[in-house]
């Protein structure tokens, strides 16, 4: 089945500044990547997707870029804020296979 | 609202008490899953259903049990918990397999 790495696992950022994590996926055949975001004791929620059709997805400080040849794909904050603090969870997944497989999450600190 | 609800919110049981925890959602969504989360092991898929009356297994279902009957409805069952599933569990739906899936509020269980 589909296995999806998340690195790196802890990412530590300065207010203001950019953060980027990556995920590597091993299914060439996946076609769906969303990323969800997760707030301390709050339920994961979806930021941003992207679809193998296209290369690149934003939506104001968010932005997704795919890679399908060398299997990875990932999210780009910029200008973070401290709202931005969370654990973001990677994955993946291709029609029909019925399954969405998750990465382990990275926890992000942006300080102030 | 559109909503996924799960109850209850936090459940402490002792091992081998058979237990349910429910999840409905509002949304007329196909697909429904259940995923545990434990720290460092991200989200992990323990059963997922395509519609009502078709279930099939995650990448962990072992001592889960689920049923569909109704749409909206997608019971967790653990016929003998045991310690191991001491856990923080959430239940998900969404149009179909590759969209975005949106989560219940979780619920936290400890079995002693």
């Amino acid at each position: 089945g589909e296995n999806v790495e998340q690195h790196p696992s802890t990412l530590s950022v300065q207010e203001g500044d950019s953060a980027v994590i990556k995920c590597t996926y091993s299914d060439s055949a996946s076609n769906y990547f969303p990323w969800y975001k997760q707030e301390l004791g709050k339920r994961p929620q979806l930021i941003i997707d992207i679809r193998s059709n296209v290369g690149e997805k934003k939506d104001q400080r968010i932005a997704v870029t795919l890679n399908k040849t060398a299997k990875h794909f990932s999210l780009h904050i910029t200008e973070t804020q401290p709202e931005d603090s969370a654990v973001y969870f990677c994955a993946a997944s291709r029609r029909g296979n019925n399954r969405l497989a998750f990465g382990k999450g990275n926890q992000v600190v942006v300080i102030p | 609202e559109a909503q996924v609800t799960q109850n209850p919110r936090y459940l402490i049981t002792v091992t081998g008490k058979k237990l349910t925890v429910t999840c409905s959602q509002n949304m007329n969504h196909e697909y429904m899953s259940w995923y545990r989360q434990d720290p460092g092991l991200g989200l992990r898929q323990i059963y997922y259903s395509m519609n009502v009356e078709v279930t099939d297994k995650g990448d962990v279902p072992e001592g889960y049990k689920v049923s569909r009957k109704e749409k909206r409805n997608f019971p967790l069952i653990l016929e003998s918990p045991s310690p191991n599933q001491t856990s923080l569990y959430f239940c998900a739906s969404s149009l179909s397999d590759n969209y975005e899936q949106y989560f219940g509020p979780g619920t936290r269980l400890t079995v002693t």
